[in-house]
């Protein structure tokens, strides 16, 4: 079945560091990706989506492209903030009507000043 | 608007109790997803739900659960004799159409359910 794959965490920065999280899915067809964060004691938020290939998702100075050559949609960021530190999922849904969304581990990301 | 809402936040129960999670879409959706977050795991889908109806409940144990979306009030997931392995945060997600594709899913703060 379908899946996705995140780097382990935690991920330790200093602020202003350059950011990247991996994540790599097997699926069939062509899913829509999407990167959802958690900060503490909340509910998920979508971050950014993209839903075809070589498409970039962008949001809050984060980014993500989907490759489909490679099944990959890591997340990067050029300097991250404290208030950055959160808990980062990768996920996928397949285009059909109804379907959930599968999700990876999640990564912790922890900044400090 | 207000957003997705999950009461209570935090339950804790006892073995072999009832516990019930409710779970207020956003205003105009009307279709309802849960999942439940083991620790160390990522978010695995139990349930999907519309008014009235459940839709895939694929991902929800045979025994023991259940869902429902009735057509007045919110969605409820129910865990009858509950064990210590469902302690675990349970999250509600609404849409305003089907999920899939590009669409995007709106979540609550989560039920943190901790079964002693």
């Amino acid at each position: 079945g379908d899946s996705v794959t995140q780097m382990e965490g935690p991920v330790t920065l200093s602020e202003e560091a350059f950011l990247t999280i991996n994540c790599t899915y097997t699926a069939t067809g062509y899913p829509s990706l999407f990167w959802y964060v958690q900060y503490p004691g909340e509910g998920l938020q979508l971050l950014l989506k993209a839903t075809k290939a070589d498409d970039k998702g962008s949001n809050k100075g984060f980014e993500a492209t989907y490759r489909k050559e490679t099944t990959s949609f890591h997340l990067e960021k050029g300097s991250v903030q404290v208030s950055d530190s959160a808990v980062y999922f990768c996920a996928l849904t397949q285009n059909q009507a109804g379907t959930a969304l599968i999700f990876g581990k999640g990564t912790t990301l922890s900044v400090s000043s | 608007n207000a957003g997705v809402m999950q009461n209570p936040r935090h339950l804790v129960r006892r073995r072999g109790q009832e516990a019930r999670l409710r779970c207020s879409p956003m205003k105009g959706h009307s279709h309802v997803y849960w999942y439940r977050q083991l620790p160390e795991e990522g978010l695995k889908f139990m349930v999907y739900l519309q008014k009235e109806n459940i839709i895939d409940e694929s991902g929800m144990p045979k025994e023991r659960f259940s869902a429902e979306f009735p057509k007045e009030g919110p969605s409820i997931l129910r865990i009858q004799q509950v064990v210590r392995g469902d302690s675990a945060a349970y999250f509600c997600a609404s849409s305003p159409r089907a999920g899939g594709g590009g669409t995007e899913a709106f979540f609550g703060q989560g039920t943190r359910l901790t079964v002693v």
